[in-house]
């Protein structure tokens, strides 16, 4: 069965620092992997997909992520972070079979 | 429709009434999912259409949910004899084709549901 793992529940950061969100899932073979954000009151936003081809993955605001099949890992970065980035981010790992699958997601809190 | 459209926003219901939530997909949109999100949770997966095929149900939590969607259209999703447990935004997302066929999933705002 797939699944992902996110195993920072928060983070805090301090606005202008760099940002790492960990995502780790569990899929039998390629995996489709999508980054979303909800903002408070919001719905989820798609920041960011892959499907194949180039591990390192842009996507809006600033976003990247790089897929590492040996580490089953999938981890948003952004450079430098801003106020309005406080948000809840959710990795999710899609298969073959059209399940879409998320994680438990990570609360991003930025400090002035 | 432009995006994935939800009704009713807010529901708030008794216990033990059945309740019904819609979902209009985005027009063309072939697969069609259910979420539930529990206050300060992840996104727990409820029920995936993807156009005639039969519906993967897997993460119904009991028989008192149940879900329909006529060919790709709008999508009910019924929760029979609610409990309190049962409090949650329900979330609806629809996607050109299955994942993986370089689409993506859209989301509507969801339906807020307290049982009381």
């Amino acid at each position: 069965a797939q699944s992902v793992t996110q195993p920072d529940i928060h983070i805090t950061v301090s606005e202008g620092a760099s940002l790492e969100l960990r995502c780790n899932y569990s899929y039998g073979a390629t995996p489709y992997l999508f980054w979303y954000v909800q903002s408070p009151g919001q719905g989820l936003q798609l920041l960011l997909k892959y499907f194949s081809g180039d591990t390192l993955v842009q996507g809006i605001k600033g976003f990247e992520a790089e897929f590492k099949r040996s580490q089953s890992s999938f981890n948003l970065r952004k450079p430098s972070v801003h106020w309005s980035d406080a948000a809840e981010y959710f990795c999710a790992v899609g298969g073959t079979r059209g399940k879409l699958t998320f994680g438990t997601g990570t609360r991003l809190t930025i400090i002035p | 429709g432009a995006g994935v459209s939800q009704s009713p926003s807010n529901k708030v219901t008794e216990k033990g009434k059945d309740v019904e939530l819609r979902c209009d997909p985005i027009s063309g949109h072939t697969a069609l999912y259910w979420y539930r999100q529990r206050l300060g949770q992840g996104l727990e997966f409820l029920i995936y259409f993807q156009g005639n095929s039969a519906p993967d149900k897997s993460g119904l939590p009991s028989d008192r949910f149940s879900a329909e969607r006529t060919g790709e259209s709008v999508s009910t999703l019924t929760i029979q004899r609610t409990q309190q447990e049962d409090s949650a935004v329900y979330l609806c997302a629809s996607s050109l084709s299955r994942i993986g066929m370089n689409t993506e999933a859209f989301f509507g705002q969801g339906t807020r549901l307290t049982v009381v």
